[in-house]
């Protein structure tokens, strides 16, 4: 089936420094990625939706220049943390529409802890 | 705009008893409807979904959902709990037709006791 590796699994990182993550479609091509983000014993929230080639889509309230995504491939797409502050911690998934057989395929998330 | 409402944010069940996690949404066409699990530090595994024909849906590890148009429901039930299905779960819908984005209920967790 359908799988979407994401890396890393876990990072710690200092305060003002950049992360990246990483989301990579396998066995298909992902033409679109869902980048959500989860608070502790909280439902995910949509952060942004990246489309290969093009400029991706932020849902209100979310920092763009914070939250640099790229999809420079229809196999990659990335989600930079730029200027990580504690507030940034959480747990980030990234998501792609599968085939219509597997619906969305979900990576195995990152959770980024802000020191 | 689509929403979800899943009634109970915990549930807790015995081992061998029925599970029954409630959702419910709220749009006028009935959308595409989805279950899925999050175990601790872990992405989400699709359960089961509804796009169009029979409207009771058998999914993974014995779960079942059946979709309600004139309930606007689609609650996921399993017969018998295992200690391994405790986890949270998450409904979700997305619109017939339009996005392709996906909107999550605030999620269940669902204990099962021994």
């Amino acid at each position: 089936g359908a799988v979407v590796s994401q890396h890393p699994s876990r990072v710690i990182c200092k305060s003002g420094t950049s992360v990246k993550i990483e989301c990579r479609s396998l066995d298909f091509q992902a033409t679109t990625m869902f980048w959500y983000r989860q608070f502790p014993k909280q439902s995910l929230m949509l952060m942004a939706t990246s489309n290969e080639g093009s400029k991706a889509t932020y849902e209100q309230g979310v920092e763009k220049d914070k939250f640099l995504i790229n999809h420079a491939s229809l196999t990659l797409s990335t989600l930079t943390v730029t200027s990580a502050h504690p507030e940034d911690s959480s747990f980030y998934i990234c998501s792609a529409p599968g085939d219509r057989d597997y619906g969305y395929t979900f990576g195995s998330g990152t959770r980024l802890t802000v020191v | 705009a689509q929403s979800v409402t899943q009634l109970g944010s915990h549930v807790s069940v015995s081992e061998g008893a029925l599970v029954l996690l409630r959702c419910n949404y709220s749009s006028s066409v009935p959308p595409y409807l989805f279950w899925y699990v999050q175990y601790p530090n872990q992405g989400l595994q699709l359960l089961l979904k509804y796009t169009t024909g029979a409207t009771l849906v058998k999914g993974i590890n014995g779960f079942e959902a059946e979709f309600k148009k004139s309930e606007t429901s689609f609650h996921l039930t399993k017969p018998s709990a295992h200690m391994s299905d405790a986890a949270e779960y998450f409904c979700a819908v997305r619109a017939r037709g339009g996005s392709e984005k996906l909107v999550f209920g605030k999620g269940t967790k669902l204990t099962v006791n021994p």
